[in-house]
């Protein structure tokens, strides 16, 4: 079956570093999404890796190692407004989006 | 605003009765999307289209639903005879793909929320 799997909920403090890891095993490979989402709202977009290594946007990178499966959204300098949900989502070998449920990050000042 | 636009934003309705959902993509944007989502999973797909064709249906996607796009603009969702586990919110995207590339980003719409009491 295919999985997708983050940590459920973070905690960080504001102005620090945070890293949500996310794992996957899926029917194929053809990238891997970062959203983020506030309470009530639509998903954004972030960021999106194809090939392995670090794509670095501002205060949020994301990296990706296609050997392990594995995935990470960093997000430096937390604002308050960081706090919301982060998906993880993989496109498979029929390129559909196969979704994580998402990691809650609440930030404390 | 050129973003994705759903209406309505919230429909409160009663079990049997029947619901309508609209989606209005980017408007260069060939393919949509269909998602449900209910709290604290990730959007869960049911069906898209590129321009007006309808590509894939999710197999957990009842009889009860349908989907159209009838000139490749916006959609609509359909929903008959609700039941309580119709509740969750409904997310729309759209996204532009070019000829040769099948990995695109999709752009959420605001989506509906949906309760059936």
């Amino acid at each position: 079956g295919q999985n997708i799997d983050q940590p459920t909920e973070m905690t960080a403090t504001e102005g620090a570093i945070v890293q949500i890891n996310c794992t996957y095993q899926t029917s194929g490979f053809n990238g891997l999404f970062w959203y983020q989402q506030h309470a009530g709202e639509a998903p954004t977009f972030l960021s999106y890796n194809v090939l392995d290594g670090l794509e670095e946007k501002g205060r949020f990178s994301s990296f990706l190692s296609r050997s392990k499966g594995y995935s990470y959204l960093l997000l430096k300098e937390l604002q308050m407004k960081d706090s919301a949900s982060y998906l993880c989502a993989v496109v498979d070998s029929n390129y559909q989006l196969i979704w994580g449920a998402g990691t809650k990050l609440i930030i404390k000042p | 605003d050129t973003g994705v636009s759903q209406d309505p934003r919230h429909k409160i309705t009663k079990r049997g009765q029947n619901v309508t959902f609209r989606c209005d993509p980017i408007s260069e944007h060939n393919r949509l999307y269909w998602y449900r989502q209910t709290l604290g999973q990730g959007p869960e797909f049911l069906t898209y289209f590129q321009n007006e064709a309808q590509l894939e249906k999710s197999r957990l996607l009842s009889d009860r639903f349908s989907a159209e796009r009838p000139k490749g603009s916006f959609s609509t969702l359909e929903i008959q005879r609700t039941e309580q586990g119709d509740s969750a919110m409904y997310l729309c995207a759209s996204s532009l793909t070019f000829q040769g590339a099948n990995t695109d980003t999709q752009y959420f719409g605001p989506g509906t929320r949906l309760t059936v009491l």
